[in-house]
């Protein structure tokens, strides 16, 4: 069963809106991520997080903002959504590399 | 030119074959290898993780490095309509960073 959650599953919005998709883990693990994910492309790291107060954007470039006030928290915030932002987010946490990620089911995005 | 290329999907293969996954990487940093099943509409769950060259078996799969070549494999024996999912490679370097670098997906088909 899964120990990282995310909220909401499914989620319509039209274009403009602010909107923060949550996650939250109850390992205790210091390391969170959020990946985007479309179909038939690889996951890309749009943000991490190392421990709390500690925050730092992946690879691909992205609008969204992250915050880590808690360690068993990691939310994402769009501040105005847009099209381009539809996508599957997915979050993830873990203890380093040597034990790979647990991942939550992730958010699917339209944005309209 | 991507650190990981993954064989584009997708595969059909008629239940009890042999399936191969394979993906090539760039970066001879790299030292952990994993491969992650993840099914439609769900996050990805780690599958096999391995650290050093040579095979890796778990049941009905097994891992294979090959670092010289810069080349792993996921193999599937016997595979079953649940086998059907999109598998993804995932490697990291040295360090516990934490950070992995995935490929793009193969997608799998085991018909009944």
């Amino acid at each position: 069963e899964a120990d990282i959650y995310q909220t909401p599953r499914y989620l319509v919005i039209g274009t403009g809106k602010k909107i923060t998709l949550e996650c939250s883990q109850t390992m205790g693990h210091d390391k969170m991520y959020w990946y985007q994910q479309d179909p038939g492309m690889e996951l890309h790291l749009i943000h991490y997080s190392y421990g709390v107060n500690s925050t730092e954007k992946g690879d691909l470039s992205s609008e969204s903002t992250v915050s880590r006030i808690r360690t068993e928290h990691f939310p994402l915030t769009l501040e105005s959504a847009r099209p381009s932002h539809t996508s599957q987010y997915l979050c993830a946490s873990s203890e380093g590399s040597l034990w790979g990620y647990t991942f939550g089911s992730g958010t699917r995005l339209t944005v309209v | 030119q991507k650190e990981v290329e993954q064989d584009p999907g997708p595969l059909s293969v008629p239940e009890g074959a042999i399936v191969s996954l394979n993906c090539t990487y760039s970066n001879s940093a790299f030292q952990y290898f994993m491969w992650y099943r993840q099914y439609s509409r769900k996050g990805p769950e780690l599958l096999m993780y391995t650290y050093s060259s040579g095979n890796k078996e778990d049941g009905r799969f097994t891992a294979q490095v090959d670092k010289s070549s810069k080349y792993i494999s996921l193999f599937i024996r016997d595979s079953q309509p649940s086998d059907s999912a999109t598998y993804l490679c995932a490697m990291s370097g040295a360090g516990n960073t934490g950070k992995l670098i995935f490929g793009q997906g193969t997608t799998l088909q085991v018909k009944p």
